[in-house]
């Protein structure tokens, strides 16, 4: 069946370390993942998205991790800001007229 | 701002009533996405429309409908609404049709509460 899940639901880290959130999917059909970060009351915004021709993507400080082998994606956060706490979701198509949102993971930056 | 605007912002209603949540694409994209976010759910794709027609559909239920318009906004009707429709409801846009291989770009959402 299709799922997206996370491997940590919550994850704490220090202002100005790198942040890493992890994903793994089970539909080996995906050819396209997305990461999507929503801060509360507001809606998903895009961070950076990845097709399944590539193993890595790199956008302003995040990057993207594809391992089609172990189906797990990730997200690096360089240098996390307060600014960056949220709760991140990735997201894959299944192959499917559908994106798959993973349950999401929430990050929290500590002074 | 991601440039889709969704209207009301807040919804408090009672079992068994029917609403209307709109949204409005960007400028420019011809497809619209509705999702339903809840707590126990996560975010779930509910259906698309294209330039006016259905084009995807999802976990929606059959209490639930949407149409899109020729000026290319959309309308989400819930109706014999139940305390479990309690939820976010969130529209994205797409130019094409193909929304699952381009990047979606959300609206801010409409909180529906039904008492």
């Amino acid at each position: 069946g299709e799922s997206v899940g996370l491997h940590l639901p919550t994850l704490s880290v220090q202002e100005g370390d790198n942040s890493i959130i992890n994903c793994a999917y089970s539909n080996s059909a995906s050819d396209y993942f997305i990461w999507y970060k929503q801060e509360s009351g507001k809606g998903p915004q895009f961070i950076i998205d990845i097709r399944s021709n590539m193993d890595k993507r790199q956008g302003q400080r995040v990057t993207v991790l594809l391992n089609k082998t172990v189906k797990h994606l990730s997200l690096q956060i360089a240098a996390t800001q307060p600014g960056d706490s949220a709760v991140y979701f990735c997201a894959e198509n299944g192959g499917a007229q559908k994106l798959v949102f993973g349950q999401g993971t929430r990050l929290t930056i500590n002074p | 701002d991601s440039g889709v605007t969704q209207t009301p912002k807040h919804l408090i209603t009672a079992t068994g009533q029917r609403v209307t949540l709109r949204c409005s694409p960007r400028s420019g994209d011809l497809s619209v996405y509705w999702y339903q976010q809840s707590l126990d759910q996560g975010l779930q794709f509910l259906i698309q429309y294209y330039n006016g027609e259905e084009r995807a559909k999802g976990n929606i239920l059959e209490r639930f409908s949407a149409q899109q318009f020729p000026d290319l906004h959309s309308e989400l009707n819930l109706s014999s609404l139940e305390l479990g429709d309690s939820a976010l409801y969130f529209c994205a846009s797409t130019v094409g049709a193909s929304g699952f291989q381009e990047t979606q770009y959300f609206g801010p959402g409409t909180r529906l509460l039904v008492l």
